[in-house]
């Protein structure tokens, strides 16, 4: 079946420019993850939405980053006057939720690689 | 120090010999995930496991939840597992990485 799919694969935006990545989940999966790889670096965790709940903003690095879900299904991330650091490759991850002490494994999509010049 | 450590860093291999990827963490857990990365950039879940033992092919994770402690191995590795496993602790819907172990295997 069709998994996490992210849009664009590559963006190039100049310095102070918004940009907007977007992610399509697998159907039916409420849990889904925003993460963030800097060229050399590890994964870091951005947000997490899950359900209809408040999102889970703890990892976002500044206020110029947000996202949201809509209809519990596609997300969107935005990122305000893009700067330098921002490069790196955007991933989203989506799995269904826990239930009966269950735990379900994450799938990733293919991400967006973002170059700021 | 890390919420999540892995060892080694860097890994070469001959094809054919056993890898053993370790990983310990300092942080509560619900559950332990291997991820693979390859080359790419595509990340594959290999597993999430909270107690014992899972195996899957020639890949077998395991978790020692008293010591902190899970590593991950490859039995008769071949090329095509040169990639980057990562290890991440995952407690309550929130996601702690280790910085990953790049496994090269050579012919």
């Amino acid at each position: 079946g069709a998994g996490v799919s992210q849009s664009p694969s590559n963006k190039v935006t100049e310095k102070g420019k918004d940009v907007e990545l977007r992610c399509d989940p697998i159907s039916g999966h409420t849990a889904l993850y925003w993460y963030r790889q800097s060229l050399g670096q590890g994964l870091e965790f951005l947000i997490y939405f899950q359900g209809n709940s408040a999102p889970d903003k703890s990892g976002l690095p500044s206020d110029r980053f947000s996202a949201e879900r809509t209809g519990g299904s596609v997300s969107t991330l935005t990122i305000q006057r893009t700067q330098q650091e921002d490069s790196a490759v955007y991933l989203c991850a989506s799995r269904l939720l826990a239930s009966g002490g269950a735990f379900y494994e994450q799938y990733f999509g293919p991400g967006t690689r973002l170059t700021v010049t | 120090k890390n919420e999540v450590e892995q060892s080694p860093q860097n890994l070469t291999a001959q094809e054919g010999e056993f890898i053993t990827i370790n990983c310990s963490y300092s942080v509560g857990i619900s559950a332990l995930h291997w991820l693979q990365q390859h080359p790419g950039g595509g990340i594959v879940s290999l597993f999430m496991l909270s107690s014992g033992k899972k195996k899957h092919g020639r890949l077998i994770a395991t978790i020692n939840i008293q010591e902190k402690h899970s590593s991950l191995h490859i039995t008769a590795s071949h090329p095509r597992d040169s990639a980057v496993y990562i290890c991440a602790a995952f407690n309550n819907n929130d996601m702690r990485f280790g910085a990953g172990t790049r496994l090269t295997v050579k012919p």
